[in-house]
Parts: C-alpha cells; structure tokens; sequence
C-alpha cells in the first residue's frame, strides 16, 4: 500500500463546479497534513495546510480525518485557472510524503 | 530574496557521465531536501538534510551523493549517469509548515 494515495483523475468540469480531492494516509503517527498545487512543468507549491478542525481559505476547504487516515480538498465555484495537479503530502518528522497529484481540468 | 535556485535548468548526459546539481537558498533554513519526479510516480525523496553538517538518505537515494556544503548550498551529484535516472529534480527548503521548491533542473540520460 502506498503511504499516500490519491486519486490521479483527471476531473474535468465545468467552470463554477464544485469539485472534492480525497486522499489516504497509511502511518496513523503522521503529524501534519498539506495541499500543494503543482502547474504543469513547474514547481509544487503550498495550496494549504490541513487541520483537524478543518481550514478555509476562499474558495478551497480543507478536511482531516484522523480516525479514517483521510484528507479532502474542496473547491467551489471553480476558475479557468483552477487547473493544475493538486498534491496531497503528509508530514513525517523531517520528511515530507507525496501523493501522486490529482489532475484537475477547468473547462469553460 | 530569490527563494530557492537550481541550476542548470537543463541538462542532457551520455550514460556513465558525472555531473553536480547546485540549489541554493537565501531563507535561512536549516532543512534541504532533494526530490526527483517521475510520471505517475509523484515526488520522491533523494536525501535530506535536516541541518548544516547532516545528510541522510531517502526512498531512492542508490545512484545519486549529497553535500551540504553550508547553510545555503545543497548539492545532488550523480557519479555513474544511467537512463533510469532521466527526470525532474527538485531541490527545496524547509521551514515548519512550509516546503519551498526550486524551479527543477530537466535531466534526461542517453
């Protein structure tokens, strides 16, 4: 099983669709928990962090399951520019695990 | 403040060729950290190093030698080239909550 799994996609949908990101963690002492966005050919940068209580920024909310292993992604009102991979990473001591990225696809 | 650099951005070698991927950040982080991206393979980790004078070795490090040569610079050097090693490399930096990420060198091996 891999320490982080997230489905590859792609979504496509429409512009101003809501669309949800779910992704697995298999190590229960993992201690903090990221979205990074990723442009194709560029570098991953940090979408948000994830807490237990949950975390909104905009339009993007972030959940964490701790219980289920289980971090979620939630954009509403998608953008054009809304596309890209979006990366789930937990975090480890000083490693940082990355999921494989979902492809995500905004279609006007 | 430049962030974190690599160079070069590009880089083609003939398998058996020696070459030192530089990174370099201005942020004052202790931690470095080398990645190599493959398709459908996500991120994964070369080596790390957690502080100035330390390094240790990730998920694929088989191939590839570190140095922290001081606080700013975190080098990724590859003896013995092979095709196997043709991809992104990613250098980054680390504060608590936060990875910053290079721009990537583009390495293809024939």
């Amino acid at each position: 099983r891999k320490e982080v799994e997230q489905d590859p996609g792609p979504f496509n949908v429409p512009e101003g669709a809501t669309v949800a990101f779910n992704c697995t963690y298999s190590n229960s002492a993992s201690q903090s928990f990221f979205w990074y966005r990723q442009d194709c050919r560029k570098e991953p940068k940090l979408l948000m962090s994830v807490y237990s209580s949950g975390n909104e920024d905009g339009r993007f909310t972030a959940q964490l399951n701790r219980a289920s292993q289980y971090i979620s992604l939630l954009i509403r009102d998608s953008k054009l520019s809304d596309s890209a991979t979006y990366l789930c990473v937990v975090n480890e001591a000083y490693k940082y695990i990355f999921g494989t990225g979902t492809r995500l696809k905004v279609l006007a | 403040n430049a962030g974190v650099t690599q160079t070069p951005k590009f880089q083609v070698l003939k398998t058996g060729q020696s070459m030192t991927l530089q990174c370099a950040q201005d942020m004052n982080h202790n931690s470095m950290y080398w990645y190599r991206q493959d398709p459908g393979m996500g991120l994964r980790l070369i080596y790390y190093s957690a502080s100035e004078g330390t390094t240790d070795k990730g998920e694929v490090p088989n191939g590839y030698n570190v140095s922290r040569l001081n606080k700013r610079e975190f080098s990724l050097r590859l003896e013995s080239a092979a095709p196997s090693q043709t991809s992104v490399y990613f250098c980054a930096s680390n504060r608590p909550g936060e990875q910053y990420f290079g721009p990537g060198t583009r390495l293809t091996v024939t």
